[in-house]
């Protein structure tokens, strides 16, 4: 099964833009990876799902135009244009690797607006 | 708007059994395209997918689980109360996390139906400790 290495942390002032990053491990180049963002103190939320033609169906509830994908080779990236405050948090790359039975996930990346 | 609520001690013995359960506030609990997880999260560290239960229809209670917890974990289902519940024997302090519940669901999108994790409950911290 696939491995998904993610940067432990990225920072971005308020108003830029920022890439974080999902690496597939090498051979799992078809994958599709589901990106989750957590803000302090809650739960995780589903962002959107990705492959190497992009987004897969639909954005997750109430996640705006400011959030895309790009999938390319083994490298699955959650781009945020125009960062907020309401952004900050953990985000989370995962993957179905069992037809739902079952699921790996990366270490998360810690994302700080400046 | 659904929601899922995690309840449990915060706090068990090392070498005895962790037991939490999941409440579901909806009607998406016996609905056939649903499985119900517990995922973990120790601090700093990266979520882990504990295993999944399915509550609905004739194989209402079936499982799957990750092969490294397997040994360990059993879940099951109450549809009456529209809970799921997770337990975990023999555990560690490794074992300390905090633990989620959350809904998961299977998708097309044009190719073969695989899951993701649609909607999570906030967590309930776990600490393993004498």
């Amino acid at each position: 099964q696939p491995v998904l290495t993610q940067p432990p942390s990225v920072s971005a002032s308020r108003g830029a833009s920022v890439t974080l990053a999902c690496t597939l491990s090498s051979g799992y180049n078809n994958y599709r990876v589901d990106w989750y963002r957590q803000r302090p103190g809650e739960g995780p939320r589903f962002v959107m799902r990705v492959g190497t033609g992009g987004i897969v169906g639909p954005k997750g509830d109430g996640i705006p135009d400011r959030f895309s994908v790009l999938g390319s080779g083994l490298n699955r990236s959650l781009t945020i244009e125009n960062i907020q405050e309401e952004d900050e948090g953990d985000y989370h790359c995962g993957a179905d690797v069992g037809s739902g039975t079952n699921f790996v996930f990366g270490g998360g990346t810690k994302l700080t607006v400046l | 708007q659904e929601q899922l609520q995690e309840s449990g001690p915060g706090l068990v013995k090392p070498s005895q059994t962790l037991s939490l359960t999941c409440t579901v506030s909806g009607d998406s609990f016996s609905n056939g395209r649903f499985y119900w997880s517990w995922i973990r999260q120790p601090a700093g560290k990266g979520l882990e997918w504990i295993g999944r239960v399915y509550a609905s229809g004739r194989t209402s209670g079936s499982t799957d689980y990750n092969p490294s917890l397997k040994s360990r974990v059993s879940m099951s289902t109450d549809r009456s109360k529209r809970q799921f519940s997770l337990r975990l024997t023999s555990v560690t302090a490794a074992d300390t996390a905090v633990y989620f519940c959350a809904r998961t669901g299977g998708y097309s999108f044009g190719g073969p139906v695989s899951y993701y994790f649609d909607l999570w409950g906030r967590g309930t911290q776990v600490t393993v400790s004498s």
